[in-house]
């Protein structure tokens, strides 16, 4: 059975970088799509990139978020991790990981990231 | 970048009628559409996937349909499980999510 589980600072400042983490049990990362998708406080959901990985990490990002955004993983921890840099109070959202891209199949329960002073 | 429209953006309903949500996408997709579903506090969870795949463990009462830029979602009996949102997904390009539908009880 699939878990993802995201974790993370809850509480970021304006142009600094938010940093988050999904740790996944159940199924291995490798050979595997992992997306990032975020929920902003009006419901609005929006995509934002995923990785495949094998040996290395072959990336897709929104061009939305203009290279603000890096997906990678940890193989040796089960992880996959989510940078997003220069926030701004507009990247206040639920952040979700999920398993799959073309769609996203199944979902962590997502975590919630406020950027403000 | 292709827009997703989604109505009716709330819906009224009663157990047991059939309710039709439709998503309109800006460009051609083909049929690379999803749907999912959302209650509060949850995760959105995928119900259709190619435009009219039923994903595993689905109930059959959910039904997707259409191709190119307009899409259904179709619930043929509700229940009261089904009352939440429901939201679209193109993945033909990057990927972009409809408004919502918010399907409450009449």
């Amino acid at each position: 059975q699939v878990q993802l589980q995201e974790s993370g600072p809850g509480l970021v400042k304006p142009s600094e970088t938010l940093s988050l983490t999904c740790s996944v049990s159940g199924v291995s990362i490798s050979n595997n799509y992992w997306s990032w998708i975020r929920q902003s406080p009006g419901k609005r959901l929006e995509w934002i990139g995923y990785i495949f990985y094998t040996y290395t990490g072959s990336t897709t990002y929104n061009p939305s978020l203009k290279g603000r955004v890096t997906i990678s993983v940890d193989a040796s921890k089960n992880q996959i991790s989510l940078r997003l840099g220069s926030v701004t109070t507009a990247d206040t959202a639920v952040y979700y990981c999920a398993k799959g891209a073309e769609p996203p199949q199944y979902w962590g329960q997502g975590t919630l990231v406020t950027v403000s002073s | 970048d292709i827009q997703m429209t989604q109505s009716p953006s709330t819906l009224s309903a009663s157990v047991g009628d059939r309710v039709t949500i439709t998503c309109r996408a800006s460009h051609i997709i083909n049929n690379w559409l999803a749907w999912y579903q959302q209650k509060p506090g949850k995760a959105p969870r995928l119900l259709i996937y190619k435009a009219s795949n039923l994903q595993s463990g689905v109930p059959a009462r959910f039904s997707g349909s259409g191709s190119g830029t307009e899409f259904t979602l179709t619930i043929s009996s509700l229940q009261p499980d089904d009352f939440a949102t429901y939201y679209c997904q193109q993945y033909h390009t990057y990927g972009t999510f409809g408004q919502g539908t918010k399907v409450e009880i009449k």
